[in-house]
């Protein structure tokens, strides 16, 4: 079965600096799907980003980008310019290739930003 | 609006007395999924349908029931709900045949309390 592990429990930045959240993986498959969900206190579940495990290039959204190193199974999250609005929980999850359509979620990172 | 509506969004009610969390979704995802989520152990998918009539467990799926009767609708059954089930419940909804790459809507989730 897939694990994920994101090995840091809380984290904190200072505003308009940058982060960077880790996130491991364990996974037989070659094809899969990576994703980080944020959860603001209002308890949404948000997509950040997402990456497919095919693709060389780390995916990029505005502010936020991932380094995926698909042979180290590595998909970590860099918050660039960080902005109190982004204080919550962090989520990264997996989805296999076959078999269902499950995402394997980690534990979550609480990520406080300081004014 | 493309959403996934969960209800109630909260509801604190006592142990034995058999209750349904409500989900629709109005985007014709083929695929649906409710998660329970508690501190520390992140989300964990209770049961998932992969379209009408087509369910299947997922990781914790002691003391739940679901059906899918209509594609928008996913309600997840406690037939005799226990103190263990209080939790924050979401459902999640996403195309299945568009790629796996597809990201996963969540509904606004329900907070459940069994005393």
């Amino acid at each position: 079965a897939q694990t994920v592990t994101q090995s840091q429990p809380e984290m904190s930045v200072q505003e308009a600096e940058t982060v960077t959240l880790s996130c491991t993986y364990d996974t037989s498959e070659s094809d899969y799907y990576l994703f980080w969900y944020k959860q603001p206190p209002s308890r949404q579940m948000i997509l950040v980003i997402r990456q497919e495990a095919y693709k060389q290039q780390n995916a990029t959204e505005n502010r936020f980008s991932v380094n995926f190193q698909k042979a180290a199974k590595s998909f970590s999250l860099k918050i660039s310019d960080s902005q109190l609005g982004d204080a919550a929980m962090y989520f990264c999850a997996y989805r296999g290739d076959t078999g269902s359509y499950q995402l394997t979620f980690g534990k979550g990172t609480k990520l406080s930003v300081i004014p | 609006e493309a959403q996934v509506t969960q209800n109630p969004r909260y509801l604190i009610t006592v142990t034995g007395k058999k209750l349904t969390v409500t989900c629709s979704q109005n985007m014709n995802h083929e695929y649906m999924s409710w998660y329970r989520q508690d501190p520390g152990l992140g989300l964990r998918q209770i049961y998932y349908s992969m379209n009408v009539e087509v369910t299947d467990k997922g990781d914790v799926p002691e003391g739940y029931k679901v059906s899918r009767k209509e594609k928008r609708n996913f309600p997840l059954i406690l037939e005799s709900p226990s103190p263990n089930q209080t939790s924050l419940y979401f459902c999640a909804s996403s195309s299945s045949d568009r790629g796996r790459n597809q990201p996963q809507h969540f509904g606004d989730g329900t907070r459940l309390s069994i005393l």
